[in-house]
């Protein structure tokens, strides 16, 4: 299995706070991604890297940032947590963009 | 903005039955993924395909770039099979991440 590590794995957090989600990954893979599911909207692409300090806009990304300061590390920033972000992030990695991509186990966020 | 469609939405079946879940997308791709999500559960890699037919076990995928369609096929099918099927593509390059559809809710009784 892919080494991919998300953290936290829950969190509860009020409206308005900062909150960083971490995606870590040790196979040394170029591209990485954040996607939230939602139910009735399925999953959907917040950022993507496509390598380090290498970051775009996915169809979500209003109220998001992301970082990428290392190959390992991809994190995904919340700079004022709003209700509408209670979700489950889940952090995904491929060595080339033809390639299957590999999932983390996911973040549930709940703000409240 | 490619819009992927998945059906039915939910399936309910018996043991052994064979399985269908369809999938329909609105503009080229490169590649196309079917992935399975376990309830509760993380989201695993089942195929990609850009043509043809993949064949994994009792899982078979095909593909129709022509028509812009694709299918999973389950054989003799198990209640471990219950999960969420879902259908993802590569719209461009593969770079600029994968877009979904809402997936299909499978569920095998014994």
């Amino acid at each position: 299995d892919a080494g991919i590590t998300q953290s936290p794995r829950h969190k509860v957090t009020e409206t308005g706070t900062p909150v960083t989600l971490r995606c870590h990954q040790t196979e040394n893979h170029r591209y990485m991604y954040w996607y939230r599911q939602d139910p009735g909207h399925g999953l959907r692409l917040i950022h993507y890297s496509y390598g380090v300090k290498d970051t775009d806009k996915g169809e979500v990304s209003d109220g998001y940032s992301v970082s990428r300061s290392k190959t390992e590390d991809f994190l995904l920033t919340l700079e004022s947590a709003t209700s509408s972000q209670t979700s489950v992030y889940f952090c995904a990695i491929t060595p080339q963009a033809d390639q299957p991509q590999h999932f983390g186990d996911g973040t549930r966020l709940s703000i409240l | 903005k490619n819009e992927v469609e998945q059906s039915p939405q939910n399936l309910t079946a018996q043991e052994g039955e064979f399985i269908t879940i369809n999938c329909s997308y609105s503009v080229g791709i490169s590649a196309l993924h079917w992935l399975q999500q376990h309830p509760g559960g993380g989201i695993v890699s089942l195929f990609m395909l850009s043509s043809g037919k993949k064949k994994h076990g009792r899982l078979i995928a095909t593909i129709n770039i022509q028509e812009k369609h694709s299918s999973l096929h389950i054989t003799a099918s198990h209640p471990r099979d219950s999960a969420v099927y879902i259908c993802a593509v590569n719209s461009g390059g593969g770079a600029d991440g994968l877009t979904f559809g809402k997936g299909t809710h499978l569920i095998i009784q014994p």
